[in-house]
């Protein structure tokens, strides 16, 4: 069974940057499909950050392109996320994911973590 | 960028009532590579249907996905207690993936 465990610091200081790791278990990232990063803000609804194949091919959320970079470490089997210049509008649960069949972007999910942006 | 808007807002319904929810795409959706996520509050979003209408593994036959192009149907045929949560589409096309905003099911 594929597993998915997020983490990183839970509180970043604003203008710094966010990083966040996800932790494979149960699946070689080097076999395929693609890993994405999901966030959340407080009461909001869902929106994809970007995703990664173990190749290093990369797409990001325009909206973002700009302040995330994604990389990915198949020795470790693991993969990161990091969003630079983070304001309050960053603080959000942040989710890790498997690509599903037919390219649904999540088809299996970590449990998510909160990171908060504060000073 | 296809933008994804959900209908309604919220849906208030009685267990053992049929559920509508739709999904309606800007432009057209590439290969139908449209899903469906339930998500309930503290939990990460779950993989329902996937390709616009298959089930994922271990879901349900009451849920079912319909649709194409633009326009894009999930069906609840007969509401659990435990179906109560918020719906979000998502679509794949041009690197890029997008959610609706979501419809939340509540207990009418």
């Amino acid at each position: 069974q594929v597993h998915l465990q997020e983490s990183g610091p839970g509180l970043v200081k604003p203008s710094e940057t966010l990083s966040l790791t996800c932790t494979v278990s149960g699946y070689s990232i080097s076999s395929g499909y693609y890993w994405g990063w999901i966030r959340q803000s407080p009461g909001k609804g869902l929106e994809w950050i970007a995703s990664i194949r173990h190749s290093g091919d990369t797409y990001y959320n325009p909206s973002l392109k700009s302040r995330v970079t994604m990389s990915v470490d198949t020795s470790k089997n693991q993969f990161s996320l990091k969003v630079n210049s983070v304001t309050a509008a960053d603080t959000a649960v942040y989710y890790c994911a498997r690509e599903g069949q037919a390219a649904a972007v999540g088809g299996y999910w970590g449990q998510g973590m909160l990171v908060t942006v504060s000073s | 960028e296809i933008v994804l808007t959900q209908s309604p807002g919220t849906l208030p319904l009685s267990p053992g009532e049929r559920a509508t929810l739709s999904c309606r795409a800007s432009q057209s959706v590439t290969n139908n590579y449209l899903a469906w996520y339930q998500q309930k509050p503290g939990q990460a979003p779950r993989l329902l249907i996937y390709g616009a209408s298959s089930r994922a593994t271990g879901i349900p036959d009451r849920f079912s996905g319909s649709g194409s192009g633009t326009d894009f149907t999930l069906t609840i045929s007969r509401l659990e207690p435990e179906d109560f949560a918020v719906y979000y589409c998502e679509q794949y096309g041009s690197s890029l993936w997008t959610f609706g905003q979501g419809t939340k099911v509540e207990i009418k």
